[in-house]
């Protein structure tokens, strides 16, 4: 069954870059998307088809797929950006796959 | 506006069933694809299952196939998760999910918590 790896947490001072990874094998061939969840509510889309933006999401989220890695940029991070984010893929084989979630602490 | 509002959830005995609804509602529903995703308690989300718009092709998660059972009404813009042969483990927030065009999840419902417990 496909897997996909991220880490447990990532911290990032006020107004700088953070950047989230998603392993998996071979990733840069597939669709990577990306969710953000806040406590208490369900996910949202964040990015699609791996760099894709929906509409509503400010242009300080982007996302590349390269390899066996994805990964998520937040720009000019802010307190409201604290969350958990999880990557997904869908796979032929094993249906949809959720990365374990990364939490995102804005210090 | 796209609503997904899932129904359903409560509290069920080990061995238990229990069926879930999920309307929808603001788009052409028998046009998209549909998923149940679950998250237990703490935990990260783990999709359960998918349905294709004329309900043609279905997938299981291992965790979940042979106990539960998908399933659609387009006429009634609904999906369905049947689940029986419940476990602790199942216990969950259970979201109704669309699918988009190039596999993500563009609407989420607000969830329907399922606890196994006796």
């Amino acid at each position: 069954s496909y897997e996909l790896t991220q880490p447990l947490s990532v911290s990032v001072a006020l107004g700088q870059t953070a950047r989230i990874t998603c392993g998996g094998n071979n990733i840069g061939s597939k669709n990577v998307h990306w969710y953000q969840q806040k406590p208490g509510q369900a996910p949202v889309l964040v990015i699609y088809r791996d760099s894709n933006r929906p509409s509503g999401i400010p242009e300080r989220f982007s996302g590349s797929n390269s390899g066996n890695t994805a990964t998520l940029t937040i720009s000019r991070a802010q307190a409201g950006d604290e969350a958990d984010y999880y990557c997904q893929v869908w796979d032929s084989s094993t249906g949809g796959v959720f990365g374990g979630g990364t939490k995102l602490t804005v210090l | 506006e796209v609503q997904l509002v899932e129904s359903g959830g409560g509290l069920v005995q080990p061995g238990g069933s229990l069926r879930l609804s999920c309307a929808a509602s603001g788009f052409t529903f028998s046009s998209y694809s549909m998923n149940w995703v679950r998250q237990a308690p703490g935990k990260g989300l783990e999709w359960v299952s998918y349905i294709s718009s004329s309900s043609s092709t279905i997938y299981y998660a291992d965790s979940v196939k042979g106990r539960f059972t998908i399933s659609r009404d387009n006429a009634k813009n609904s999906l369905y998760l049947q689940m029986n042969s419940l476990r602790a483990e199942d216990t969950a927030v259970y979201y109704c999910a669309r699918r988009g065009l190039v596999g993500e999840i563009d609407y989420w419902g607000q969830g329907t918590l399922v606890t196994v417990s006796s």
